[in-house]
């Protein structure tokens, strides 16, 4: 199956800092969504980018397929960005998920 | 509507019982699936029905589990004889297939899940 990994697996932030997580993939990929696991457990649409750059407010990604990744940045940090920031592909209708970059921001 | 909507949100059994969870779709959504999450892990595809239609089964998805999507709306997700190792979150997510070239594609929709812990 397609191989995803997501790195770094941890990062700390200032409330106010940027940061970049990165998503690798094995393989060619009809598409790619990022997710934002909140404490909870639930799971939120960010973006739904097989290529390009979208923007929704502080955060934006940006998909280079042939080049297998993508970028998910996030701008002035703050402490409700926390949680687990999660890559997945799509191989047809299935998702494969990486491990997760887990993100904690600190006020 | 209110997105992907599942019960119990947890749900604590002793071993070797049976357990039955619920998922509603979101209305217009065809497509419906079931993944299972343990700590520290990215979600795991278990199952797929397209209307009601089984449609694919993972191999993590023993004999003791079954589910159904019966006329195509809700679907269960039954766990037989629990085992300590099905603790875990199970998540359910409905999607529409792409209607065309250029169309909107919408994507996967998760609901909250739901935590079960074997004891």
């Amino acid at each position: 199956g397609i191989q995803v990994e997501q790195s770094p697996p941890d990062l700390i932030l200032q409330e106010g800092a940027n940061s970049t997580l990165r998503c690798n993939f094995s393989d060619s990929v009809n598409n790619l969504q990022w997710f934002h696991q909140n404490p909870w457990g639930q799971l939120i649409n960010l973006f739904y980018i097989p290529s390009g750059t979208k923007q929704n407010g502080r955060l934006s990604a940006t998909t280079v397929a042939t080049e297998r990744y993508s970028l998910l940045y996030i701008s002035s940090s703050q402490t409700t960005d926390s949680g687990v920031y999660f890559c997945a592909v799509y191989n047809d209708y299935k998702l494969s998920f990486g491990a997760g970059t887990t993100v904690t921001v600190r006020a | 509507d209110t997105g992907v909507s599942q019960n119990p949100r947890h749900k604590i059994t002793k071993r070797g019982q049976n357990v039955t969870f619920r998922c509603d779709p979101i209305s217009e959504h065809n497509r419906l699936y079931w993944y299972r999450q343990t700590l520290g892990q990215g979600p795991e595809f278990l199952t797929y029905f397209q209307n009601e239609a089984q449609l694919e089964k993972s191999r993590l998805l023993s004999d003791r589990f079954s589910a159904e999507r019966p006329k195509g709306s809700f679907s269960t997700l039954e766990i037989q004889r629990t085992e300590q190792g099905d603790s875990a979150m199970y998540l359910c997510a409905s999607s529409s297939p792409r209607t065309g070239r250029g169309s909107f594609d919408y994507g996967y929709t998760f609901g909250s899940g739901t935590r079960l812990t074997v004891v």
